[in-house]
This record gives structure tokens, sequence and C-alpha cells, in this order.
């Protein structure tokens, strides 16, 4: 069974910029969830789709930040414009139901100049 | 007050020693409890799950949950080189139906040969 695959690993963006990190669930599973980690800070929540729809958006920092499930399969998150603090990796995760474990990707790393 | 606190600094135990982990947690309500493991670069991977107070062990792995005192643990029992990782301490914040992991910043482990 694929784990949770992002993509791309690796992002390096200038300020202003617009960026859109994939993430594809395992398959089969509803949620997914996006969380974000800045340097030297802990992982923290951004939002969580069950299926195509957002169950939960608080974690979401600002409106330059739109995240997409369309057809319930696989989610983009953009930024737009980017700033420079939003440098830091990006996980998803999913999880076949919401109280189940979550799984994550390896993370897309963001860098903004 | 955090959500999730991991306190301790970098832990160094000779091989063949146990690792022992604590974590602390603020939402009393919290029902689900997880410890990740993650290599540089890699994905948080989950190695342990705990639902109820007591101990549940798992190959060298034992989880310790009190949730009276909003306390969870994680021993590694014989520890190999290749347990040299960050721990990260979650917690699942389940409320009205939202499902969200708070992290503490993680334990970095290096076990000496």
């Amino acid at each position: 069974e694929a784990g949770v695959t992002q993509f791309p690993s690796h992002s390096v963006i200038e300020k202003g910029q617009t960026v859109t990190l994939r993430c594809d669930p395992i398959s089969g599973h509803d949620n997914l969830y996006w969380y974000r980690r800045v340097m030297g800070k802990e992982i923290k929540f951004l939002l969580h789709f069950v299926k195509e729809s957002k169950q939960d958006e608080s974690g979401m920092p600002n409106n330059r930040f739109l995240a997409e499930r369309t057809g319930g399969t696989y989610s983009t998150l953009k930024v737009q414009p980017a700033e420079l603090e939003d440098s830091g990796v990006y996980f998803c995760a999913s999880s076949q139901a919401g109280n189940q474990p979550q799984h994550f990707g390896d993370g897309t790393r963001l860098s903004i100049l | 007050q955090k959500e999730v606190e991991q306190n301790s600094g970098p832990l160094s135990v000779p091989e063949g020693a146990i690792a022992s982990l604590n974590c602390t947690y603020s939402d009393r309500g919290s029902q689900s409890f997880f410890w990740y493991r993650q290599y540089s670069g890699k994905s948080p991977e989950l190695i342990m799950s705990i639902y109820s107070n007591g101990d549940k062990e798992d190959g060298r792995f034992t989880a310790q949950l009190n949730k009276a005192s909003q306390y969870v643990s994680l021993l590694i029992r014989d520890s190999q080189p290749s347990d040299s990782a960050t721990y990260l301490c979650a917690v699942n914040l389940s409320r009205g139906g939202n499902n969200r992991l708070a992290f503490g910043k993680g334990n970095q482990v290096v076990v000496i040969p």
C-alpha cells in the first residue's frame, strides 16, 4: 500500500510569488490533514478535509493560504503571495476515520527568499 | 500554556539501555495519544497509539498514559543505534467531530554504540 505522497519535496521561491503544494493521501482515506512546521517550533495543524469538504480550517494562518480537495482525492495547498514567514515544512497526513491514527507524508520544504 | 509539552533536551543513551521520554498535555478532554518517530528529512512515523490509562507494550516500545495527571510517556527498551531519531508526542484534540493533532516540539534521542 502506497503511503502519503507529497510533491514537490522542496520548493524555493521569491517573496510575492505563488506556490502550490500537492498531497496524495493513502487510497481510501477520507480524512486529509495539512500541518506546518516552522523553524524551531512544533508541528502545527492547518486544516482538515473529510472527502472534499473542509471540516476544520481553524489553523489556516491567513487568506493567502487556499486549500482544495476537488473530488475528495488529492489535495492542493496554494500560498499566494508567499511571504518570508511562510517558510517551513508542510506536512500532509491522512486517516481512514477521523479518530484513527494519522499517517504522514515526507513533507514539502518551502523556502521563501 | 502549550497544548503539548516535551521539555527534555536531547537524550543520549548507551546501546542496550532504556530511553525514557515524557510528555504532558493541557486538554483534559483528550482521548487519543500518539508517539511518532521522525528521522531527519523524513515523515513522522507512527510507532505507538494509546487511548486508555495504563501501559501498552509493542515490541521494545511501551507507552504509558495517566489521564488524571495529563501525562504520556514512552519507554524504549534495549535501545539500538537505529532508534536515534526525534520522537514526537501528539494528542488528538477531538472537539465536535473535528480531529486535529497537537504536537510537542519533540525529543532527540541519540543511541551511542
